[in-house]
């Protein structure tokens, strides 16, 4: 089956410190999204992206559409301990209108005080 | 957040028995999901329902069938459960956007 590939799979920072996370995928996606999920509980989105180059951002996140509509990047700046937890890009295919998504394995992010 | 709710949040069976898990939304969401979680896979649609009684499979549909009798219930059974099926379940709804809105989850362990 389809898969993301989602780089790093950990990472542990310094409070303050930028964060780069990215998704690569041998299929084209016409919609990637980015969620993240705090500890026991359920993913939230963060940013959607729908045109290949798009760069959106949401406070301190911003993530981009990659040209080549196979890749996304998600950026946190000026980390804080509350960023922690594991964050998933997802792609969605063509312009299905069931909204099924294929999702990333996740980067779990720790952030030191 | 979009008032959902799963239950049983905590569920501990043995091999070879039957188990239902419930998706609850009070929102009128024509779309619903149900995804599992494992380390090292993300998370994994398993069947999805986009209207009262209309379902289809996901990618990890083996072992797993639904049924959506109501547009606030989806409900996800594992007719004769494998300790391959220990995972974190969660539930998903969706109206017409892109957003898809979780549920807290459902922790499974089969022994």
């Amino acid at each position: 089956g389809q898969q993301l590939n989602q780089s790093p799979q950990s990472m542990f920072i310094q409070e303050g410190e930028d964060v780069s996370m990215n998704c690569t995928s041998s299929s084209i996606f016409n919609t990637w999204l980015w969620y993240k999920q705090d500890p026991g509980e359920g993913p939230v989105l963060l940013i959607a992206l729908y045109k290949a180059g798009e760069l959106t951002s949401n406070g301190r996140l911003t993530a981009q559409f990659g040209i080549t509509r196979k890749d996304s990047f998600l950026n946190i700046s000026a980390s804080i301990p509350s960023d922690v937890g594991i964050y998933f890009c997802a792609g969605q295919l063509g312009s299905s209108n069931t909204g099924k998504l294929i999702f990333g394995q996740g980067t779990t992010l720790q952030v030191k005080p | 957040d979009a008032g959902i709710t799963q239950s049983p949040r905590h569920k501990v069976t043995e091999t070879g028995t039957p188990v239902t898990l419930r998706c609850h939304q009070t929102e009128n969401h024509r779309y619903m999901y149900w995804y599992r979680q494992d380390p090292g896979h993300g998370l994994r649609l398993i069947h999805y329902s986009y209207g009262v009684k209309d379902t289809d499979k996901g990618e990890v549909s083996d072992g797993y069938s639904v049924s959506r009798s109501k547009t606030e219930d989806f409900l996800l059974t594992l007719e004769s459960a494998t300790s391959s099926q220990t995972s974190v379940y969660f539930c998903a709804t969706r109206d017409y956007g892109d957003t898809q809105y979780f549920g807290p989850g459902t922790r499974l362990t089969v022994l």
